[in-house]
């Protein structure tokens, strides 16, 4: 079955970064992208943005140009999202789904990552 | 950016009765709308994509409709495992660029 397995929680000092990892299973990675969105504790969800599994294209949200860095590595069916110059309110769960030009079918289970000092 | 505003924030029902949840978009989305569930420590499930198109294993109790900038996400008889949040989001944009509703938490009556 089609399944997105994300890497684990992570404790980040402010003005570090956070790379989280979203292995692909069951389908053909390179015919989908890949988005990631994160959800605040108590929140709604944010997307972040997408990657084409295919040529690496990306769009990211307005608001995190220049701080997110979405990467994808085809030989291991694996998606990235690295997050720089961390502060408390990155705090969230991040999730990556799969996503073509559509809806986001699976999601993985997500990420909790926790800037604290 | 395209803004989607859903209401009510919270809607409390009986188990058996009917919920009707909405969405609305700030400029038309044609039908490039999803609706979410997402319980408590779980990730989002797709329920319906296209505005109207039940996702895989979805039960028909579960119904959308609209298109432009209205949507309406409704259940027809409520099953105890089907209070949690409700999002609907918009992809209508190349290059992708996507965005959630607010959430409506459907609670027990």
């Amino acid at each position: 079955q089609v399944q997105l397995v994300q890497s684990g929680a992570e404790v980040k000092k402010p003005g570090a970064s956070v790379k989280v990892s979203c292995k692909a299973s069951g389908y053909t990675f390179t015919s989908y992208g890949i988005s990631w969105v994160r959800q605040a504790p108590g929140q709604g969800l944010e997307w972040m943005g997408w990657i084409s599994a295919y040529n690496g294209n990306t769009n990211y949200a307005q608001k995190l140009q220049g701080r997110v860095t979405m990467t994808t590595d085809t030989s291991t069916s694996t998606a990235y999202m690295e997050l720089r110059s961390l502060r408390s309110d990155d705090t969230a769960v991040y999730y990556c789904a799969r996503a073509k030009i559509g809806p986001f079918d699976p999601w993985g289970q997500g990420t909790l990552v926790t800037v604290s000092s | 950016e395209i803004v989607m505003t859903q209401s009510p924030a919270t809607l409390s029902v009986s188990p058996g009765e009917r919920a009707t949840l909405s969405c609305r978009a700030s400029q038309s989305v044609s039908s490039n709308l999803a609706w979410y569930q997402q319980k408590p420590g779980q990730a989002p499930r797709l329920l319906i994509y296209g505005a109207s198109t039940r996702a895989t294993g979805i039960p028909a109790r579960f119904s959308g409709s609209g298109s432009g900038t209205e949507f309406t996400l409704t259940i027809s008889s409520l099953q105890s495992e089907d209070f949690a949040v409700y999002y609907c989001q918009q992809y209508n944009n190349w290059p992708p660029e996507y965005t959630f509703g607010q959430g409506t938490k459907l609670e027990i009556k």
